[in-house]
């Protein structure tokens, strides 16, 4: 069964260090997604992406981030400066994109933590 | 601004027991609520709801989706120490734009 790859499965940084998460969506989605879940809070919505650029973004998504499609399979989530606060679950998830209703696959989560 | 609310933040039952879990919501441009369960990490996906009034079921989990009154319901019948987990509601707002999600229901099921 296809399914959201992610690496690292965890990544420990030093605050002010740039990182980069990465995703492999599912081959044939069209919509991607980044999230984050703070220890014990709610899955937040950071960035979708269509069309190689960004549809939408929340107010946490700032200029300290950026994503990418590289090429046609991994989707990067990239954190400039990192700062404690950015120590979460950050999950990626795709969308067919091609139905009229969208079931969202998620990938199983890069933990970061900052240090 | 658009808001998932889930009610009962939390839950303990005992094994055998039937839960009903809440979620309601205020969401331009509504377009399907879905139900997710959160164990370790990732959410897995339950259900996706598009229509009022016609229940989706697997084994044991349904849900049903009331858009005049913008709440759905999961309800879980005889609880296993195994469906302890985080639901989670989420509501797709305009086509592939964003889910927003609620803050989860912990549930807890004891033997």
């Amino acid at each position: 069964e296809p399914e959201v790859t992610q690496t690292p499965s965890h990544q420990v940084t030093q605050m002010g260090q740039e990182v980069i998460l990465r995703c492999v969506p599912i081959s044939n989605h069209l919509y991607f997604y980044w999230y984050r879940q703070i220890l014990g809070q709610k899955v937040e919505f950071l960035v979708s992406f269509y069309n190689n650029e960004i549809s939408e973004k929340s107010e946490i998504f700032d200029d300290q981030f950026s994503v990418e499609r590289p090429d046609g399979s991994n989707f990067t989530l990239k954190i400039r400066s990192t700062k404690l606060e950015d120590s979460a679950m950050y999950f990626c998830a795709s969308v067919t994109g091609t139905g009229l209703y969208n079931e969202q696959f998620f990938g199983p989560g890069t933990r970061l933590t900052v240090l | 601004e658009d808001k998932v609310v889930q009610s009962p933040l939390s839950l303990v039952v005992h094994e055998g027991d039937t839960v009903t879990l809440n979620c309601s919501y205020e969401v331009t441009n509504f377009r399907s609520l879905l139900w997710y369960k959160q164990e370790k990490k990732a959410p897995t996906f339950l259900f996706m709801l598009t229509s009022s009034g016609i229940e989706k079921k697997s084994g044991r989990l349904s849900s049903i989706l009331d858009k005049k009154e913008l709440f759905s319901i999961l309800n879980i019948t005889a609880t296993q120490t195994g469906d302890s987990a985080i639901y989670l509601c989420a509501v797709e707002r305009d086509y592939g734009q964003n889910f927003v999600f609620g803050p989860g229901t912990r549930l807890s099921v004891l033997p």
